[in-house]
C-alpha cells in the first residue's frame, strides 16, 4: 500500500467553480505538507506549504490539514482555465526526511 | 537567471546502452535531487545530494549512479539502460537543509525511452 494516496482524476470543472482536491496518508509521522502544481510537460512548482493541522490561505488557494484523519485538501476558488494542471500533494516526516508524493490529480477547467 | 536546467530534453536508448543526464542550477543552492515520474506513481526520489561532496540513495536507486560534480552540477548516470527505466526524469534543487522545509525548484525534465 502506498503511503500517500491521491485520486488521479481527471477532474473537470467549469470556469468559476471551486476545485476540491485531497490526499490521504498512512504514516502518522508526516509533519510537513505541500501542494505542487505541474503544467503539462513542465516541472512541478510549489504552491502551498503547511505544517500541522489547520487551514492556510493564499489568494484563491486554501490548504487544509487534518492530522487526526490523515487527510489533506487543497481548494481553488473562482477557478480559471489557467488552473488546468496536475496537482501533486507531498509530505515528509521531518526537515531532513525525503518527500513522499501522491500520484497527482489532473484538473481541467473549461471556459 | 535560468534556475534549474536539464539536458537532454528527450532521449531514446536501446537496452544495455548507457547515458548521463545532466543538471545544473544557478541559484547557489546546496541541495540537489533526482526524481523519476511515472504514470500513477507520482515523483519518486532516486538520489539526492544534501551538500557538495555528499550523495545519498533515495527510494529507487537501483540501476542509477550520481555525481555531484560541484555546487552547481548534479548528474545521473544509467550504466546499462533497461525498459523499466523509461520515465520522465526531473532534477531539483533547494537552498539548504533537507527536503522537508525548504522549497525545491524543479527543472523541465528529460523524457527517456528505453527500447
Amino acid at each position: 500500500q502506498k503511503e500517500v494516496e491521491q485520486d488521479p482524476g481527471p477532474l473537470s470543472v467549469p470556469e468559476g467553480a471551486i476545485v476540491s482536491l485531497n490526499c490521504t496518508y498512512s504514516n502518522s509521522a508526516f509533519q510537513y505538507f505541500m501542494w505542487y502544481r505541474q503544467y503539462s510537460r513542465k516541472g512541478p512548482e510549489l504552491l502551498m506549504y503547511t505544517y500541522s493541522s489547520g487551514n492556510k490561505e493564499d489568494g484563491r488557494f486554501t490548504a487544509q490539514v487534518d492530522k487526526s484523519s490523515k487527510y489533506i485538501s487543497l481548494f481553488i476558488r473562482d477557478s480559471q482555465p489557467s488552473d488546468s494542471a496536475t496537482y501533486l500533494c507531498a509530505m515528509v516526516t521531518d526537515s531532513w526526511g525525503k518527500l513522499q508524493f501522491g500520484a497527482g490529480t489532473q484538473v481541467v477547467v473549461t471556459p | 537567471n535560468a534556475g534549474v536546467t536539464q539536458t537532454p530534453k528527450f532521449q531514446v536508448l536501446k537496452t544495455g546502452q548507457s547515458m548521463t543526464l545532466q543538471c545544473a542550477q544557478d541559484m547557489n543552492h546546496n541541495s540537489m535531487y533526482w526524481y523519476r515520474q511515472d504514470p500513477g506513481m507520482g515523483l519518486r526520489l532516486i538520489y539526492y545530494s544534501a551538500s557538495e561532496g555528499t550523495t545519498d540513495k533515495g527510494e529507487v536507486p537501483n540501476g542509477y549512479n550520481v555525481s555531484r560534480l560541484n555546487k552547481r552540477e548534479f548528474s545521473l548516470r544509467l550504466e546499462s539502460a533497461a525498459p523499466s527505466q523509461t520515465s520522465v526524469y526531473f532534477c531539483a534543487s533547494s537552498e539548504a537543509g533537507g527536503p522537508g522545509t525548504d522549497t525545491q525548484y524543479f527543472g523541465p525534465g528529460t523524457r527517456l525511452t528505453v527500447l
